[in-house]
């Protein structure tokens, strides 16, 4: 099946540092990519769509200065938290889709911890 | 391969149930869930189950969790056209990473 890579599985890091988690799709060519960030307990929250190419899509709330998305290949997506704080803590997910995102299968990657001490 | 594994299609007539299964093979998961995605938008979590339980209800919604089978379903009771999307099972493993399936696309037809 498809596989798509994240990493780092978890990072520790001091306030006000950046920190860039990276999201690889191994066997297919991913047009769309999806940041998910999610709180204990909670739902997975979509934080933007990454089209390859072209600039990310943000969805409501979200700041993209603070989370600079990059999708410089079909195979590669970078999510940065620049200046993160421990609000950012939580755990991001990524995935990607080999079509344009609308209703194909998702592919998922397993997931970055982030602590901000 | 996938470590968590569900059947790709699923169609059913409106007011039947629906019945998507999944299998994982982590026996170290703490969390079981349930997401679904309509076109075009994130997932939304239905429901969850810990480990250490082998049902749980909610509304509609009916969870059974055989963990010696490692096996996990997602029964929808009088399935609208509404509910009609891609479901997906996921388990949180013992180190805390996620793991998903490919998704369920469950069909209804009125």
């Amino acid at each position: 099946g498809a596989v798509v890579s994240q990493h780092p599985s978890r990072v520790i890091c001091k306030s006000g540092t950046s920190v860039k988690i990276e999201c690889r799709s191994l066997d297919f060519q991913a047009t769309t990519m999806f940041w998910y960030r999610q709180f204990p307990k909670q739902s997975l929250m979509l934080m933007a769509t990454s089209n390859e190419g072209s600039k990310a899509t943000y969805e409501q709330g979200v700041e993209k200065d603070k989370f600079l998305i990059n999708h410089a290949s079909l195979t590669l997506s970078t999510l940065t938290v620049t200046s993160a704080h421990p609000e950012d803590s939580s755990f991001y997910i990524c995935s990607a889709s080999p079509g344009t995102g609308g209703g194909e299968k998702l592919f998922f990657g397993s997931g970055t911890q982030l602590s901000v001490l | 391969g996938e470590d968590v594994e569900q059947s790709l299609f699923l169609s059913v007539r409106e007011g039947d149930s629906s019945v998507i299964n999944c299998t994982y093979t982590d026996s170290s998961s703490t969390y079981l869930y349930w997401y679904k995605q309509e076109p075009g938008a994130g997932l939304q979590l239905l429901t969850y189950i810990f480990s250490n339980m082998d049902m749980k209800q909610d509304q509609r919604l009916t969870v059974l969790l055989n963990k010696k089978d490692k096996h996990l379903s997602l029964r929808i009771a009088d399935t609208q056209t509404g509910d009609s999307a891609i479901y997906f099972c996921a388990e949180r493993i013992a180190n805390n990473d996620m793991r998903f399936g490919a998704g369920t696309r469950l069909t209804v037809k009125p």
